[in-house]
């Protein structure tokens, strides 16, 4: 099955500066990647997805980027702010389910 | 907005009790899924349901069952809780289609004590 690694586990930034967070897959079968933010005690929301066909995907300060013929994808956060601060998750779908990374615990200080 | 709501956001039982966890969502969707969530360990996939009655076993389904009756309901049953089955519970669901998104509700914190 599918196997999702993602890096690093912890980030911490300063207000102001870009995030970067990878992921790595191994089906290469696999044709959709969403990335998912988390708040403290609330579920996982979808902020970005990116689909095989496509390399790189903008909506305004997110950006992801998928590398098929390494089987890498990435998530970019520029102008990072305060409320930017949560877990964030890659997926990739595999067969009929998403498989999750372990997550990244972004950090963004004043 | 799709809506995907947890019957409870806090529980506590005892080990032996059987455990219900009730999820709804409001989107007509074919998909709907649970997952536990633990430090460190990401989100896991239990059980998950692509039809009324058609029930699918994910990464961890031991110790588990799932009941789907009507579209719009997934109940996640804990037949005899047990202490490592304290976590925290997600439910999501999404249309048919793998490469769809997932949505999901806010989570059940479960404590079996």
């Amino acid at each position: 099955g599918e196997n999702v690694e993602q890096h690093p586990s912890t980030l911490s930034v300063q207000e102001g500066d870009s995030a970067v967070i990878k992921c790595t897959y191994s089906d290469s079968a696999s044709n959709y990647f969403p990335w998912y933010k988390q708040e403290l005690g609330k579920g996982p929301q979808l902020i970005i997805d990116i689909r095989s066909n496509v390399g790189e995907k903008k909506d305004q300060r997110i950006a992801v980027t998928l590398n098929k013929t390494a089987k890498h994808f990435s998530l970019h956060i520029t102008e990072t702010q305060p409320e930017d601060s949560a877990v964030y998750f890659c997926a990739g779908a595999g067969y009929s389910t998403l498989t999750f990374g372990k997550g990244t615990m972004l950090l963004v200080s004043p | 907005d799709v809506k995907v709501t947890q019957s409870s956001r806090y529980l506590v039982k005892r080990t032996g009790e059987k455990v219900f966890l009730e999820c709804v969502q409001d989107m007509d969707h074919e998909n709907m899924f649970w997952y536990r969530q633990d430090p460190g360990l990401g989100l896991r996939l239990i059980y998950f349901s692509y039809d009324v009655k058609m029930k699918e076993k994910g990464d961890i389904p031991e110790g588990y069952s799932v009941s789907r009756e009507k579209k719009e309901r997934f109940s996640l049953i804990l037949e005899s809780a047990s202490t490592n089955q304290t976590s925290m519970y997600l439910c999501a669901s999404s249309f048919q289609n793998s490469n769809q998104p997932q949505h999901f509700g806010d989570g059940t914190r479960l404590s079996i004590l």
